[in-house]
């Protein structure tokens, strides 16, 4: 049973345009959200992170907004750069450990 | 700093051999753990460990032992590979906090033919 779930295999988008990757959880407990971007050949890296507590948290190009009601979360990446290309996993945790379950991920493709 | 390591990068094994997977870390983070990537699956936790002497079983432990005898090393064991195990291995650390993130190593390939 996944419990974090990203819906969209792939995604290609205009340089300079928005990005929007969007994650849906099942788990109500979870209280911890994060993104991690990942190049080919390369491990996870962390991107930005959000608590439950919060609706937004922003960091430069890269927004993320949580809606706990829908059990939703999106990265918005405003503008799109070619070398935001990667595959972009969300992940959530909560109290059992702080174990993190991640999504199956969205491959970004960001052309010139 | 050389962050978390994993050695080899690569590795085939036949089906019904053993094989360690290992990781090491220098940033004296105490929470270690180990994740597969498989296509369409995305990252599923393995096992993972809070601190030297104690693990626990993530999403898909069977057929992986782990033990955490140092802060620094958390190996991954398969006694007897199976196909089903082919598979991108990720090793990663952080600090005792759940808010800090997860740093990972570079991911070991694993064949099992």
């Amino acid at each position: 049973d996944q419990q974090v779930k990203q819906n969209s295999p792939s995604l290609s988008v205009q340089e300079g345009r928005i990005s929007i990757l969007n994650c849906d959880y099942t788990n109500s407990m979870f209280d911890y959200f994060l993104w991690y971007k990942k190049y080919p050949a390369e491990g996870p890296t962390f991107l930005i992170s959000i608590s439950s507590i919060k609706d937004k948290n922003e960091d430069g190009r890269f927004t993320v907004f949580l809606n706990k009601s829908a059990k939703h979360l999106s990265l918005h990446i405003v503008p799109s750069q070619p070398g935001d290309s990667a595959v972009y996993f969300c992940a959530a945790s909560y109290n059992q450990g702080g174990k993190l379950i991640f999504g199956q991920g969205t491959e970004l493709s960001v052309k010139p | 700093n050389a962050g978390v390591t994993q050695t080899p990068k690569f590795q085939v094994l036949k089906t019904g051999q053993s094989m360690t997977l290992q990781c090491a870390q220098d940033m004296n983070h105490e929470y270690m753990s180990w994740y597969r990537q498989d296509p369409g699956m995305g990252l599923r936790l393995i096992h993972y460990s809070v601190g030297a002497g104690i693990t626990d079983q993530g999403e898909v432990p069977n057929g992986y032992n782990v033990s955490r005898s140092t802060t620094e090393d958390f190996p991954l064991r398969l006694l007897s590979a199976a196909p089903s195990q082919t598979s991108v291995y990720f090793c990663a650390s952080r600090r005792p906090n759940k808010m800090s993130p997860l740093h990972f190593g570079n991911g070991t390939r694993l064949t099992v033919t």
